[in-house]
C-alpha cells in the first residue's frame, strides 16, 4: 500500500541551473497538487494537476516554473534556472478524485539552491 | 482574505497535559478544515478534519472544536505524549473545482517527559 512517493529527496543545484522534482501519486489517485514550504513557513499551494491536465495553477510563481502530470509517469515541477529563493521543501499531495477533500502527502524534496 | 491565521507559534506542555492550538480564517466560503501533523524531515500527515455543520469531532485523544460565528477552531490533544511533539498545521479549503489547502503557519509542540 504505498503512498505518495516524491524524488529525489534532497536536491543540490546551483545558481542556474534546472531541478526537476517527481511526485507519484497514491495508486488509483489522478490528482495532484504541489506545495511549497518555506523554512518555518507553512505549506503554499502552487498548483493543481489531473492527468494530462492543469486545473488550477493560480500559485504558480508567473516565470520559470512550469508542471506536467502525463498520461504514463509522475508528475513533474520544474524549475528553470534556479535562485536561492528557490531553496525550499516542495511537496505533493495526491486524491482519488476532483472535488475530493482529502490529500495525502508525500515526503518532500528538499531543493538547496547555492 | 485567504489567510488562516494560527497561534501559538510554539507550544511545551508537561506530559499529560491538554495542548490546545487556535485557527482563525476570514473567507466564509472555507467549507473544510484539517489538522496536519508533520514531523521533521517528513510530509504532512492528516490528523483529523471537521466541517462547519458540526461543533467538534474527536478522533482518539485529537478533538476539533469549531466555531462558525466567530470563524475560529482549534485543536485540542488530550493525555499529550513526547511522541506527540511535532509541528501542527491548521488548514482550510473550499468548495470549487479545486480543492487547494490554505495553510497556517505552523505551531512547533514539545511534550516535556
Amino acid at each position: 500500500n504505498a503512498g505518495v512517493m516524491q524524488n529525489p529527496r534532497h536536491l543540490v543545484r546551483r545558481r542556474g541551473q534546472e531541478a526537476r522534482l517527481r511526485c507519484s501519486p497514491m495508486k488509483g489517485h489522478s490528482h495532484v497538487y504541489w506545495y511549497r514550504q518555506l523554512p518555518e513557513e507553512g505549506l503554499k499551494f502552487m498548483v493543481y494537476l489531473q492527468k494530462e491536465n492543469i486545473i488550477d495553477e493560480s500559485g504558480m510563481p508567473k516565470e520559470r516554473f512550469s508542471a506536467e502530470f502525463p498520461k504514463e509517469g509522475p508528475s513533474i515541477l520544474r524549475i528553470q534556472q534556479v535562485v536561492r529563493g528557490d531553496s525550499a521543501a516542495y511537496f505533493c499531495a495526491s486524491s482519488p478524485a476532483r472535488y475530493t477533500d482529502t490529500q495525502y502527502f508525500g515526503p518532500g524534496t528538499r531543493l538547496t539552491v547555492l | 482574505q485567504q489567510q488562516v491565521k494560527q497561534s501559538p507559534q510554539s507550544l511545551i506542555v508537561q506530559k499529560g497535559g491538554i495542548p490546545i492550538i487556535n485557527c482563525a480564517y476570514e473567507n466564509t466560503a472555507f467549507d473544510y478544515f484539517p489538522w496536519y501533523q508533520q514531523f521533521p524531515g517528513k510530509g504532512p500527515a492528516l490528523l483529523i478534519a471537521i466541517r462547519p455543520d458540526v461543533s467538534e469531532k474527536k478522533e482518539g485523544r485529537f478533538t476539533i472544536s469549531f466555531n462558525k460565528s466567530a470563524k475560529q477552531f482549534s485543536l485540542h490533544i488530550m493525555d499529550s505524549q513526547p511522541g506527540d511533539s511535532a509541528t501542527y498545521f491548521c488548514a482550510a479549503s473550499k468548495s470549487g473545482s479545486a480543492r487547494q489547502l490554505t495553510f497556517g503557519s505552523g505551531t512547533q509542540l514539545t511534550v516535556l517527559p
